[in-house]
């Protein structure tokens, strides 16, 4: 079955400081990987995704995450974190074809920054 | 990316009672999931609601306590069936329209159960 681990419940950074959030999942085929942003009372918003190619992928709001096979890692990094980017953060595996259609959440990292 | 109207954004019910969330999304997709986040956790997906046949339900959920409906491709309901104060939680609709998109989120519906 496929898992997400999210070690980091709460993490805090300052603004203007560089970020990174760990995610480490489970999954016994090629996994397709996402990273989502909830801001409170919020829905869910995609910042970026991982399905195949370069490793290293963009997203939106200034994020980016490397896709590590070997590792079974997927980390979210920011060189520079805005006060705005306080938020809560979740990892997802998931697969888009055969059975596997389901996303398998981590149960997520809440950020604060620190002014 | 698709676009998702999900209704009501919150509500309030009595126990016993049940309520109905709509999903409508602006185009046709292939799937439709719908998820529960309760207070301070993760998402747990409910059940993939299948266009015109029953939905698929993991494990702990089941028809009589989440009924869901799939009548075409762009809208889904969710009711909850006699409430309990349990079941406050938030209930997001998910979509999947095409691959190369990924899964798309509703705003959800804050529902309290008193």
């Amino acid at each position: 079955a496929q898992s997400v681990t999210q070690p980091d419940i709460h993490i805090t950074v300052s603004e203007g400081a560089s970020l990174e959030l760990r995610c480490n999942y489970s999954y016994g085929a090629t996994p397709y990987l996402f990273w989502y942003v909830q801001s409170p009372g919020q829905g869910l918003q995609l910042l970026l995704k991982y399905f195949s190619g370069d490793t290293l992928v963009q997203g939106i709001k200034g994020f980016e995450a490397e896709f590590k096979r070997s590792q079974s890692s997927f980390n979210l990094r920011k060189p520079s974190v805005h006060w705005s980017d306080a938020a809560e953060y979740f990892c997802a595996v998931g697969a888009l074809t055969g059975g596997g259609n389901k996303l398998t959440f981590g149960t997520g990292t809440q950020l604060k920054v620190e002014l | 990316s698709a676009v998702i109207s999900q209704k009501p954004s919150r509500d309030i019910c009595q126990r016993g009672t049940s309520l109905t969330i709509q999903c409508q999304v602006d185009s046709q997709v292939t799937m439709m999931f719908w998820y529960r986040q309760q207070p301070g956790q993760s998402l747990t997906l409910i059940a993939t609601a299948n266009q015109g046949s029953e939905a698929t339900y993991e494990s702990g959920f089941v028809i009589d306590k989440f009924p869901i409906s799939r009548p075409n491709l762009t809208f889904s309901t969710l009711t909850v069936s006699n409430m309990s104060p349990e079941d406050s939680s938030i209930y997001l609709c998910s979509v999947v329209r095409t691959g190369v998109e990924g899964y798309t989120f509703g705003s959800g519906t804050r529902l309290t159960v008193v």
